[in-house]
């Protein structure tokens, strides 16, 4: 069974600055798929990011780029300029391709508090 | 709003009663998920249904746990004869079921049982 690990589970930013998230997740597999969502408070759960192991460049989005290390494992989130906006948990996820079980598998989640 | 639409939004019931929850997904979507969350957890999954087959259920999913998306589109998740520890939020997801593709969140039912 796979398995996603947040080993952080509070962090803190002070505006501007930047911060990098841990993930690190275990499978047999060697085509997925990795995700980090955020879920702000009270708010529904919305996509960051995307990964697909069998691409070794790793993804950006605008401030958000990801460092995907396939031998080791992990997949960590950075956060460029952090934003108020950005306070938020934040998830790690997990799923097979097509033809495996097609379900998100979610780590327990960073609580990221981002101060001005 | 063309998002996933949930409801209730929260639901208090007493301990042995029966709960439904609804989810509508938005609506070129043939892929449906529930999931389960509690405080300070990440979202555990429960099922999921590509059209109106139901392809996978968790061991999480006892047998007072029922889910349903009888014309493919909505679906009804219910929960009989409910336990202070069925007390979650219930959120609903769903995609165009394209591999590895972005799953789309409804903003969750919450249920207390008391």
């Amino acid at each position: 069974a796979q398995t996603v690990t947040q080993s952080q589970p509070e962090m803190s930013v002070q505006e501007a600055e930047t911060v990098t998230l841990s993930c690190t997740y275990d499978t047999s597999e060697s085509n997925y798929y990795l995700f980090w969502y955020k879920q702000p408070p009270s708010r529904q759960m919305i996509l960051v990011i995307r990964q697909e192991a069998y691409k070794q460049q790793n993804a950006t989005e605008n401030r958000f780029s990801v460092n995907f290390q396939k031998a080791a494992k992990s997949f960590s989130l950075k956060i460029s300029d952090s934003q108020l906006g950005d306070t938020a948990m934040y998830f790690c996820a997990f799923m097979l391709p097509q033809g495996g079980s097609e379900k998100l598998v979610f780590g327990k989640g960073t609580k990221l508090t981002v101060n001005p | 709003d063309t998002g996933v639409s949930q409801n209730p939004r929260h639901k208090i019931t007493k301990r042995g009663q029966n709960v439904t929850f609804r989810c509508d997904p938005i609506s070129e979507h043939n892929r449906l998920y529930w999931y389960r969350q509690t405080l300070g957890q990440g979202p555990e999954f429960l099922t999921y249904f590509q059209n109106e087959a139901q392809l996978e259920k968790s061991r999480l999913l006892s047998d007072r746990f029922s889910a349903e998306r009888p014309k493919g589109s909505f679906s009804t998740l219910e929960i009989q004869r409910t336990e202070q520890g069925d007390s979650a939020m219930y959120l609903c997801a769903s995609s165009f079921g394209l591999a590895g593709g972005e799953l789309f969140f409804g903003e969750g039912s919450r249920l207390t049982v008391l």
